[in-house]
């Protein structure tokens, strides 16, 4: 089955600075990849996602790149504010279309 | 659009009882329903995954027997926690999936078991 790698699992950034959350993905088959912020005790927040015929995809200060040759796709945050402290979680879909989510980046964005 | 719905939002049970928790899609038809758990600080790991009308499909490790899913109409899906002791205790999340936009999950709010 699909297996979901991600890093790093803390990110500690400056506010302004930029953040990056890399994940890895097994299954040459998946074909959506979805990202999410969840806040503590909250439910998953879909921030952005990309299909497998793109390579970019961007939406304000997020963007999420992808490399299906590596099977590897990552989020850009770029200038970075106190209220994008939360926790990450990188998802790819298997075969079935069932997500295989990533173990999470909890990032913590100080002023 | 796409509004997902669980209640409840909190329960605490004692060892021994069965809980219920329902998860409903509030404006679209959601011809396939997910469950998830979610420990403190890990990621969501699926439980099961139920499609209207049929049985529900469990995930490796997850006791059908202890975890009953009915999936008994496009807007409603309950999972019953049967038997639940402090173990169980976790965020149980659902979402919910439409025909179109075949890949799109739409997740509830969560619930929060705790089991005494």
């Amino acid at each position: 089955g699909e297996n979901v790698e991600q890093h790093p699992s803390t990110l500690s950034v400056q506010e302004g600075d930029s953040a990056v959350i890399k994940c890895t993905y097994s299954d040459s088959a998946s074909n959506y990849f979805p990202w999410y912020k969840q806040e503590l005790g909250k439910r998953p927040q879909l921030i952005i996602d990309i299909r497998s015929n793109v390579g970019e995809k961007k939406d304000q200060r997020i963007a999420v790149t992808l490399n299906k040759t590596a099977k590897h796709f990552s989020l850009h945050i770029t200038e970075t504010q106190p209220e994008d402290s939360a926790v990450y979680f990188c998802a790819a879909t298997d075969s079935w279309g069932k997500f295989q989510f990533g173990a999470g980046t909890q990032v913590v964005v100080t002023p | 659009g796409a509004v997902v719905s669980q209640h409840p939002s909190r329960v605490i049970c004692k060892s021994g009882t069965s809980v219920k928790i329902e998860c409903r899609s509030l404006d679209f038809q959601a011809t396939t329903m997910f469950w998830y758990r979610q420990f403190p600080k890990q990621s969501l790991m699926l439980m099961a995954t139920s499609n209207e009308g049929s049985k529900a499909t469990y995930e490796q490790g997850v006791e059908k027997d202890k975890f009953l899913i009915n999936h008994a109409s496009l807007t409603l899906s309950t999972l019953t926690v049967t038997s639940a002791h402090p173990e169980d205790s976790s965020f149980y999340i659902c979402s919910a999936r439409s025909g179109q936009g075949y890949n799109e999950q739409f997740f509830g709010p969560g619930t929060r078991l705790t089991v005494l």
